[in-house]
Formats: structure tokens, C-alpha cells, sequence
């Protein structure tokens, strides 16, 4: 296992399009956390997943995003519409939530998304 | 909830001296908390954890923290700092059973 994949690296898109990010997570790990970052910021909460139960939703995420971890597995966080505002790095992380305690999360080389 | 304040967005020291990056966090439960590294264009890296137990811990690359509960700080230290620590350091705070919330982020700068 090589760590949380993201997919694709870079995204440029038009401003009205939609776009979807794929992460896979490392295999064994039940919990997949969607954060997004912008320049000279630290990453901020969208949501997370624990198995294929999305447990919280930020309220920075409009209802032009939606998250799916549809068999518990990979994860994809699409934008209807996009925004100028959009633009950011979108990075995935997972961790082995064991029910007794938070374990560091590991982070995929995130997606970075240009909308123009 | 939990939520972290990381005191000062940059720091910069020469090569060979001490860093310290500060991060003073709030939790109504006992709280796990992480120091993250992040070079450009990457992910974030695990630099050390605190979960319970020994409040010094030691992580990669020569970093250490101490989780001092009265001062609810939990700051970063390094004895000589090297050019190639200089990154974006983040610190993290999360709760038993909740997400991971992260600090602003200091940038760390490292002269000859």
C-alpha cells in the first residue's frame, strides 16, 4: 500500500462546470476526511466519513458539493457549478479510527483545483 | 469542540539555532493532539503525536513537543534547525471521537 491516492493532481475547469476528485484511501483505514486549503491557510474541515456513514458536513460546504464513500472504500467529492471561489487544494486523508481514539490521519498529495 | 491558536504566522531563525512554534489549543474533552508538516505543493506529513501518556514526545526529523495541560499548550520545538525544515508547520487538535481541526499554520523560514 503506498498511502492515501488522490486523483487527479491538478484540475482547470471553467467557471459553471462540474468537477469530481476521486481518493483512495489506505486500505485498512475506516475513516476518509475531505479538508480544503487555500493559499497561506491551514486546511479547513468539508466532512468526513466514517466506513461509508458521511458523520459531519461543514457548513462551508454549499450544496454545490457533494462527498459519497459509497462501499466504505474510495471517496469522491464533486462541485456542481464551479466558482471562482472554488479555487483551492483539495486534500483527502484517512485514518484507522479504532472507537477509543483519534490516530494521526494521513494525507493524500491533494487536488488542486483552478477555476477560471 | 476543540479549536487551536498557532501563535505567530511566520517564524524565521538562522541555521543552527533553536525553533519554537507555539500552539495553544481548547478542549472540552481530553484532547489527542498532532504537529503536521507541509512542504509546497504536497500533503501533510505526521511530525509527532500526543495521545495520553508521557507529555514530551518525540517525533521525526529531530522535533519534540510537550503537552502541558495547565498552560493547554502543546508547542514545538527543535534543537538546531536545519534548511530543509523550513515548510508550513500545522498544529492539530481533535477529541476522541470527532474530525481533526487544524491551526492557521506557521511558516518557518530558515537563514544562513
Amino acid at each position: 500500500d503506498t498511502g492515501v491516492s488522490q486523483d487527479p493532481r491538478h484540475k482547470i475547469t471553467k467557471r459553471g462546470q462540474n468537477v469530481t476528485f476521486r481518493c483512495d484511501p489506505i486500505s485498512e483505514h475506516n475513516r476518509l476526511y475531505w479538508y480544503r486549503q487555500t493559499l497561506g491557510q491551514g486546511p479547513e474541515f468539508l466532512t468526513y466519513f466514517q466506513n461509508e456513514a458521511q458523520l459531519e458536513k461543514s457548513r462551508l460546504l454549499s450544496d454545490r458539493f457533494s462527498a459519497e464513500r459509497p462501499k466504505g472504500s474510495f471517496s469522491t467529492l464533486e462541485i456542481q457549478r464551479t466558482e471562482q471561489g472554488d479555487s483551492a487544494m483539495y486534500l483527502c486523508a484517512s485514518s484507522p479510527f479504532l472507537g477509543q481514539g483519534n490516530t494521526e490521519a494521513f494525507f493524500g498529495q491533494g487536488t488542486r483545483l483552478t477555476v477560471v | 469542540a476543540q479549536s487551536v491558536t498557532q501563535l505567530g504566522s511566520h517564524v524565521s531563525v538562522s541555521e543552527g539555532a533553536l525553533v519554537l512554534l507555539r500552539c495553544n489549543y481548547s478542549s472540552s474533552v481530553p484532547p489527542y493532539l498532532f504537529w503536521y508538516v507541509q512542504y509546497p505543493n504536497q500533503g501533510l506529513q505526521l511530525l509527532l503525536k500526543y495521545t495520553t501518556g508521557a507529555t514530551l514526545v518525540k517525533g521525526i526529523n529531530g522535533f519534540e513537543a510537550e503537552f502541558k495541560k495547565s498552560e493547554t499548550s502543546f508547542h514545538l520545538t527543535k534543537p538546531s534547525a536545519h534548511m530543509s525544515d523550513a515548510a508550513e508547520y500545522f498544529c492539530d487538535v481533535s477529541g476522541t471521537a470527532s474530525k481533526l481541526t487544524f491551526g492557521t499554520g506557521t511558516r518557518l523560514q530558515v537563514t544562513l
